[in-house]
């Protein structure tokens, strides 16, 4: 499956602490993005992550990629209320027709 | 520039009636793609469009049908409603068909709501 999974599905934090949200897949990729949604709205993309690398930074967003361990995680530093939203990831394998999103985590930012 | 429209963001219809959303894509974009959103299901690709064919489709029935016209705005119908067909309906445009690098750029959402 093109599918990836996020973990948690839900994660409620204070803000101004680090939320670190985890994506899972099965095969091999050519990349991996990273969208946000706000209630009820589209999504926004935030990161893509290129196959060949390990590390990238947006901001105040890191996005890390294991493909040996089929993994990526989203860090985001020093949230605020308005990081309030789901996360999604997307890994893209090569020759892929349309992106696939998981249910995605529920981040909410406690004042 | 402008970003992904789409019309209407809310509506309410009854079961039976049929429902067109539009989408129009960003300037210069010409590959539109259609997700379905719900509580239950979450995001699920409906179908994507570039040069006014359609490239791809998932798995819906055949109620749900979309079209693109040649300025690469979009639209999708969906006939004889269902009380599960209450959903976000997302469109999402990017400069090319297929996944690959692209990165989709999606409008707000129509909020279909069927009674």
């Amino acid at each position: 499956s093109q599918q990836g999974e996020e973990d948690p599905q839900a994660l409620s934090i204070q803000e101004g602490e680090n939320a670190t949200m985890n994506c899972s897949y099965k095969t091999s990729i050519n990349n991996l993005q990273w969208y946000r949604q706000n209630s009820g709205r589209g999504l926004v993309h935030l990161i893509l992550i290129r196959s060949n690398e390990r590390e990238k930074h947006s901001g105040r967003l890191r996005v890390t990629l294991d493909t040996s361990k089929k993994s990526s995680s989203l860090l985001i530093t020093a949230s605020r209320a308005a990081d309030t939203a789901s996360y999604f990831c997307a890994p893209i394998i090569q020759g892929a027709q349309k992106l696939v999103f998981g249910q995605g985590t529920r981040l909410t930012i406690n004042p | 520039k402008a970003g992904v429209t789409q019309t209407p963001r809310y509506l309410i219809k009854t079961r039976g009636q049929q429902v067109t959303l539009s989408c129009s894509p960003i300037s210069g974009h010409r590959s539109v793609s259609w997700y379905q959103q719900t509580p239950g299901q979450g995001l699920q690709f409906l179908f994507e469009y570039f040069s006014e064919t359609q490239r791809n489709k998932g798995n819906f029935p055949g109620r749900f049908s979309g079209r693109q016209f040649s300025n690469s705005r979009s639209e999708m119908n969906v006939s004889t409603l269902e009380l599960g067909d209450s959903a976000l309906y997302l469109c999402a445009s990017s400069l090319a068909p297929g996944a690959g690098a692209n990165v989709l750029t999606f409008g707000a959402g129509s909020r279909l709501t069927v009674l």
